[in-house]
C-alpha cells in the first residue's frame, strides 16, 4: 500500500511569490495534518483535518497562508506571498483518526521549500 | 516556554557504543511517542508508551516512561550506523494532536 505522498519534493521560491504543496494521504485515513519543521527541530502543526473539516487551525498564519481538503482525502497547502522565513520542510501525515482504534500518524517524505 | 525538552541535542558516537537520549517536560502526559527520521524523509514512529514506569524493547531499543508520565528514556545498545537519525519525541495534547520535542540528532560512526 501507497504511503502518504506529497509533491514537490523541493521547491526554490522568489520571496513574494506563490506557493502550493499538495498531498496525498494514505487510502482511508480521515485526519490529515500539515506540519513545519525546521532545519533540526521538531515538526510544529499548522493544520489538522477531520475529513474535510479543519478541527485546528490556530497555529495556521493566515494572513499568508491557507489549506484546502474539499472532498475530505487529497489537500493543499499554500503560502502567498512567501518569505524568507517561510523556508523550510513542509511535512504532511494522515492517521485513522476519530473513526479507528490507532492514533498513529504517518509521515510523507515533505517538500523542502527555499524562499530566496 | 518548551513543552518537552530533549537532550542531548546532537551526539555523535562510535559504533557498538551505548547511548542515552532524554525528553523531559514539567507537564503529565497520557501517551508519549518516540520516533526516528532519517534525512530527507518524515518521522517514522518506533513506539507509543502509556503507562507510568512501562518499558518496552524494539531489539536494540529499550523505551521508559517515567513514572510520573512526565519524561521518557530511549536508550540504544551496540549503536550501528543506521542507527543515525533525528530522534522525537512527542506528547499527545488532545484527541490526535501532537506536539513534539526538540529532537536529538544522533550520528554513530563507522
Amino acid at each position: 500500500e501507497a504511503g502518504v505522498v506529497q509533491s514537490p519534493r523541493y521547491k526554490i521560491i522568489e520571496k513574494k511569490q506563490p506557493v502550493a504543496f499538495w498531498c496525498n494521504p494514505i487510502s482511508g485515513h480521515n485526519t490529515l495534518y500539515w506540519y513545519l519543521q525546521n532545519l533540526g527541530q521538531g515538526p510544529e502543526l499548522l493544520i489538522r483535518y477531520e475529513n474535510e473539516e479543519a478541527v485546528d487551525d490556530s497555529q495556521l498564519p493566515k494572513d499568508r497562508f491557507s489549506a484546502e481538503r474539499l472532498k475530505g482525502v487529497d489537500s493543499t497547502l499554500k503560502i502567498q506571498p512567501a518569505e524568507l522565513g517561510d523556508s523550510a520542510v513542509y511535512l504532511c501525515a494522515s492517521s485513522l483518526g476519530v473513526w479507528g482504534t490507532s492514533n498513529e500518524q504517518f509521515f510523507g517524505p515533505g517538500t523542502r521549500l527555499t524562499v530566496l | 516556554t518548551q513543552l518537552l525538552e530533549q537532550s542531548p541535542q546532537f551526539l555523535s558516537i562510535q559504533e557498538g557504543e551505548n547511548l542515552t537520549v532524554y525528553c523531559n517536560s514539567s507537564s503529565v502526559f497520557s501517551s508519549l511517542q518516540w520516533y526516528r527520521q532519517e534525512p530527507g524523509e518524515g518521522p517514522v514512529l518506533l513506539v507509543t508508551v502509556v503507562t507510568g514506569g512501562e518499558v518496552k524493547k524494539l531489539k536494540r531499543l529499550t523505551f521508559q516512561f517515567g513514572d510520573a508520565r512526565k519524561d521518557s528514556s530511549l536508550h540504544i545498545t551496540a549503536a550501528q550506523p543506521g542507527d543515525t537519525g533525528l530522534y522525537l519525541c512527542a506528547v499527545a495534547s488532545g484527541t490526535y494532536k501532537y506536539i513534539f520535542g526538540t529532537g536529538t540528532r544522533l550520528k554513530v560512526l563507522a
